[in-house]
């Protein structure tokens, strides 16, 4: 019954390789999102996905890229893999904008 | 200067104490606050949101001073289950949430 879920919890991986990350909430919420917290522990968000559509997109390499296919799952790929890929990668979601996150376990990414 | 800054600390404090951690952000038009503790290896958990007339819970105070731009977090009474990362997050706009780089509290017998 777990409210925020990711798959895999970790990924090890090498380089120019594919990878996607899955999430889902069954909190009923109308916002997802993803985070990557790379060495430093700094959070920083990547994409916002409201009512399935995309709301922010930062300065993230285009090799990212989200995919929802409904209002519970927000799916993370990831191409062409690269060593500064490596952080955790954490999914959250929240009831509606502006208001309280909740974030899933994380998935540890690893590029060797 | 950062959208949101933390002391990153450590903070060693013994059992039993006061501690307390500020956090000043940038965007005035910023409309929410929260706090959230992260242990090691660990998601960020919502401690409390912040609203403007302050607000507790048990040992945890947390206050906005708008004008200042800077919210706080205040813990009584200290525990060594409280020892985490202390992150804040502001709203800077609708689905934009910023995170401070986390203080880190360190709770000892």
């Amino acid at each position: 019954d777990t409210a925020v879920s990711q798959t895999p919890k970790y990924l090890v991986t090498q380089m120019g390789n594919d990878k996607s990350i899955k999430c889902e909430q069954n909190l009923g919420h109308d916002t997802m999102y993803w985070y990557k917290q790379d060495s430093k522990k700094f959070l920083k968000i990547m994409f916002s996905y409201n009512n399935k559509e995309l709301i922010i997109n930062e300065t993230v390499p285009n090799r990212f890229s989200p995919k929802s296919p409904d209002k519970a799952h927000l799916n993370l790929h990831i191409n062409s893999l690269e060593l500064g890929d490596s952080a955790v990668y954490f999914c959250a979601s929240s009831q509606s904008p502006g208001g309280p996150e909740f974030f899933g376990p994380g998935t540890r990414l690893t590029v060797l | 200067r950062k959208e949101v800054e933390q002391d990153p600390g450590p903070f060693n404090v013994p059992e039993g104490a006061t501690v307390a951690f500020n956090c000043t952000y940038s965007n005035s038009a910023s409309q929410s606050f929260f706090w959230y503790r992260q242990d090691c290896r660990k998601e960020p958990k919502l401690l409390m949101s912040v609203y403007s007339s302050g607000n507790e819970d048990g040992r945890f105070t947390a206050q906005l001073n708008r004008a200042s731009q800077y919210i706080s977090l205040l813990i009584r009474d200290s525990k060594l289950s409280d020892s985490a990362t202390y992150l804040c997050a502001v709203n800077i706009r609708n689905n934009d949430m910023r995170f401070g780089a986390g203080t880190r509290l360190t709770v000892k017998p």
